[in-house]
């Protein structure tokens, strides 16, 4: 089975631009999570999806928004991108059911924003 | 707001060497994840515990949550080469609607010289 996947794996921006990065959870997995994760330091929380519907957000800018697809792939857009906004995107997969979920994170898309 | 923190911050050992791994929180644990990170590429999972006084080994690597939980260790013996790269713990944190989200660590940068 495909674990989860991220695209595109790498990406340069220039500042003012948006972008879109997008996630397949791992088959049967209804929830997605994103992460962005800066240089030195632990991913930090951005959303969360189950179902299409929004169940949390992280301390991020309007600027961050997100939607889940039918077939419970998923998007993250971020618009006016400012040099801040280099990181590690992280998506996350889980079931979506409860307290114990474990979660299986992709191999990340790098943005780099000049 | 909770909050991990990792000890130590980076650590260099020789080959064949054991070394532990703390991290301790600020608030009870409810669910603690290890997940081991090469440089600049996603987080793979490597261990969940949810019990106090919990341990669970795979490998070399065995990790421990403390009776109180607030502290868990990750302890590799006998260290080799492949064992390099960043460490993570993350917490399972409640958010509104019952569902979790993982906070993490600034992670332990791990360095094993032949």
């Amino acid at each position: 089975d495909a674990g989860v996947t991220q695209s595109p794996t790498h990406l340069i921006k220039t500042r003012g631009q948006h972008v879109t990065l997008r996630c397949s959870p791992i088959s049967g997995h209804k929830s997605v999570s994103w992460y962005q994760q800066v240089l030195g330091q632990g991913p930090q929380f951005i959303f969360q999806y189950y179902e299409k519907e929004e169940r949390g957000r992280g301390n991020f800018p309007d600027r961050f928004s997100a939607r889940q697809f039918p077939n419970y792939s998923s998007e993250l857009n971020v618009n006016a991108l400012l040099l801040g906004d280099s990181a590690l995107y992280l998506c996350a997969s889980s079931s979506g059911t409860g307290r114990d979920d474990g979660y299986t994170f992709g191999s990340g898309t790098r943005l780099t924003v000049v | 707001s909770q909050e991990l923190e990792q000890s130590p911050q980076s650590l260099i050992v020789q080959e064949g060497k054991n070394l532990t791994i703390n991290c301790t929180s600020s608030k009870t644990l409810y669910g603690l994840y290890w997940y081991k990170q090469k440089y600049g590429e996603g987080l793979i999972f490597l261990m969940m515990l949810q019990k106090g006084g919990e341990e669970k080994s795979h490998e070399k690597i065995t990790a421990k949550l403390d009776e109180k939980k607030q502290q868990s260790s990750l302890h590799i013996t006998a260290s080799q080469p492949s064992h390099a790269g960043i460490y993570l713990c993350g917490a399972g944190v409640m958010f509104s609607g019952g569902y979790n989200k993982l906070i993490f660590g600034a992670g332990t940068r791990l360095a094993v010289h032949p």
